[in-house]
């Protein structure tokens, strides 16, 4: 299927480590980009490629991928990592597409 | 500094064709490779892509969307123009434009985002 399904929210204790999947027969074969964003701005890229973050992103961030699933790990979140997560990828004809996005509350 | 930062109307009737223009600095593309690309997010609803140009003037479209979108690109302007026809207030949403590069998958920079209400 053209689909990424996420788990609509997860949350994780200060200082703990969370993962956020992304599912989808897309990622068998290519990688998912992470976007994050907070209410009221646009999203920003946290990890794409095989585990690379982009320029100023915290390196408790972290991408990993095994058969159909994408995840991205959080380790010791804090609590300006509350945001929502969007995966990213494309489809068999060079679409991208969009997971449904996780709601991250860290408590 | 890359910049993108979108324009256009902030409240469309139902039918009209909304024009969106996105305006960056920093890239050209003119520039072997690189690429912009729209994104829209209905209000507390996940982002979806809807269509995507590159420097050699190939475009990918949404399929679910493929026939009511049409995206350009200006060059010496530094601007890419998105339309959509026949618009729905289901498309109420906060449309982006973000840069890209071709064969990536992912979007490295992102313009503010611009709320467009579909409404009579």
């Amino acid at each position: 299927s053209s689909e990424l399904t996420q788990d609509p929210a997860v949350s994780v204790a200060l200082g703990q480590t969370v993962r956020i999947t992304c599912q989808g027969d897309s990622l068998r074969s290519y990688y998912a980009s992470w976007y994050q964003q907070k209410p009221g701005q646009a999203p920003v890229l946290v990890i794409y490629g095989k585990n690379n973050r982009p320029s100023g992103i915290p390196d408790r961030f972290s991408g990993s991928s095994s058969g159909n699933t994408a995840s991205l790990t959080i380790t010791g979140a804090q609590a300006e990592d509350e945001a929502d997560y969007y995966c990213n990828s494309r489809d068999s004809s060079g679409n991208h597409l969009f997971g449904g996005g996780t709601k991250l509350t860290v408590l | 500094q890359i910049t993108l930062k979108e324009s256009g109307p902030t409240l469309v009737k139902p039918t009209q064709t909304l024009t969106l223009t996105c305006t960056f600095s920093g890239f050209s593309l003119s520039t072997s490779g690189v690429g912009v690309g729209w994104i829209r997010q209905p209000p507390g609803k996940a982002l979806e892509w809807l269509a995507l140009i590159y420097w050699d003037d190939d475009k990918r479209y949404s399929p679910s969307l493929k026939s009511r979108l049409t995206i350009t690109k200006d060059t010496s302007k530094n601007q890419v123009v998105l339309t959509m026809t026949n618009m729905d207030p289901v498309d109420t949403a906060t449309y982006y434009c973000a840069r890209t590069r071709f064969g990536e998958l992912l979007f490295r920079d992102w313009g503010q985002g611009t709320l467009v209400t579909v409404s009579s």
